[in-house]
């Protein structure tokens, strides 16, 4: 069980150019998550979907779009980077719909930088 | 809107020692979960509270949830290197739907 997969894992990117972090759970889950990770911030949630085909914003959904392609898929653009969206990304799911009663999963991460 | 706060931010620990870590509230919390990230690694679940006063022991491990669920604690007995790395709590509302909010984490460092 691969559990929760996230491509690529580092990328550099320059001001103004796009990218697309793809996130894939085999679990059957139905909830999943984007969160940033920076330095002495903790854990910010960037966008939430309880189920396919839905999608909430969360604490710092500025600058991002999302788009939960199907139960499995859970991808995160950024349509022009900036330096401060250079962080550590990480994906989460759990089977819980609703979100907030069972664990998450986390991926890998992505180690994003932008100059 | 809700916060959450962790202190301390850091902790250093002789190995034998132990240590607790605290996660206040703003707000009252549905229930709180903790998670392990290891250096260079992900979160990692470890725990979830649920009921007011709730107490939970993972071997060395002590999570506790305050009568009035805004507040939590992680106590760990006899530290471990392997207790290295940042000890995040999550807390969630009912009406968050999903949307929890982290700690900014206690990060561990353990000395032999």
């Amino acid at each position: 069980n691969a559990g929760v997969t996230q491509t690529p894992k580092f990328q550099v990117l320059k001001t103004g150019q796009s990218m697309t972090l793809q996130c894939a759970q085999d679990m059957n889950h139905n909830s999943m998550y984007w969160y940033r990770q920076d330095p002495g911030m903790g854990l910010r949630l960037i966008y939430y979907s309880a189920s396919e085909g839905t999608t909430d914003k969360g604490e710092v959904p500025n600058g991002y779009n999302v788009s939960r392609l199907n139960k499995r898929e859970f991808s995160l653009r950024l349509e022009s980077a900036a330096p401060s969206q250079t962080s550590v990304y990480f994906c989460a799911s759990s089977v819980d719909p609703r979100g907030w009663n069972t664990e998450a999963f986390f991926g890998q991460g992505t180690r994003l930088t932008v100059v | 809107g809700q916060q959450v706060m962790q202190i301390p931010q850091y902790q250093h620990v002789q190995e034998g020692e132990d240590f607790t870590t605290y996660c206040n509230s703003s707000t009252t919390l549905s229930n709180i979960q903790w998670y392990k990230q290891r250096p260079g690694g992900h979160p990692v679940f470890l725990i979830q509270l649920v009921k007011s006063g709730e107490v939970k022991k993972q071997k060395r491990l002590t999570f506790q949830f305050g009568e009035a669920k805004k507040n939590s604690s992680l106590h760990i007995t006899a530290t471990q290197t392997t207790d290295v790395g940042t000890y995040f709590c999550a807390g969630v509302t009912t009406d968050s739907w999903g949307k929890f909010q982290f700690g900014a984490g206690t990060q561990v460092v353990v000395t032999p």
